[in-house]
């Protein structure tokens, strides 16, 4: 089925460790990007990718590092957890930023103690 | 920067009744205005996109408009029913790059 592919769907990390978020699309959207949705904040933008090879950091970006060697893979990597990144992480890719319809993946679901 | 309001955390409506979900922006309108479903566990589902020079869109029984003399969009829900229970969020452009902000959501619940 076509769509975004997120894992793990659940994780919970120490403090101080690290991990990787992936993503994978195959719908050969361009444009791809990484929310976490928090309540009571909305989802917020923390990177996001317009091609291969190119990535920008959005309104959240401390604490998260990407790259996109790929047109189909987008992983977020924590590079050293805190409990203020336990939060639900989406995943979303698209033909354009805002021209077009995001595809959403199923979420990961983090908790940092 | 762009901010995006959506002035209901929650919506109770009754089976059969038209929901009227509403989405404010403070600053530029933007060129493209999109709504989303959101299910408990799920992420986003894209619903519509609506474009600066459309008054109106419609998919079977949804409806929105786009008002940008306002500043606002309407969603509408025509004969509800309760699988239409759930999340909706507004989204438009608004990042410094263009990218898509998203407001906090209004929660629907129709009750049978």
């Amino acid at each position: 089925n076509a769509g975004v592919t997120q894992t793990p769907k659940f994780q919970v990390l120490k403090t101080g460790q690290s991990m990787t978020l992936q993503c994978a699309q195959d719908m050969n959207h361009e444009y791809m990007s990484w929310y976490r949705q928090d309540p009571g904040m909305g989802l917020r933008l923390i990177h996001y990718s317009v091609g291969a090879g190119i990535t920008d950091q959005g309104e959240v970006p401390n604490g998260y590092n990407v790259s996109r060697s790929t047109t189909e893979d987008f992983p977020l990597r924590l590079l050293s957890a805190a409990p203020s990144q336990t939060s639900v992480y989406f995943c979303a890719s698209s033909y354009h930023r805002s021209s077009s319809g995001y595809t959403f993946g199923s979420g990961t679901r983090l908790t940092v103690v | 920067s762009q901010k995006i309001e959506q002035n209901s955390e929650a919506l109770n409506i009754q089976e059969g009744k038209t929901a009227t979900l509403t989405c404010n922006y403070t600053n530029y309108s933007p060129a493209y205005l999109q709504w989303y479903r959101q299910d408990p566990g799920r992420g986003p589902v894209f619903l519509l996109l609506i474009r600066e020079n459309e008054k109106e869109k419609r998919k079977e029984r949804l409806k929105v408009t786009f008002d940008t003399t306002l500043k606002q969009s309407l969603f509408h829900i025509t004969a509800s029913q309760p699988a239409d229970s759930a999340t909706y969020l507004c989204a438009l452009e608004g990042g410094s790059q263009g990218n898509l902000i998203f407001g906090k959501g209004t929660k629907l619940s129709v009750k049978p």
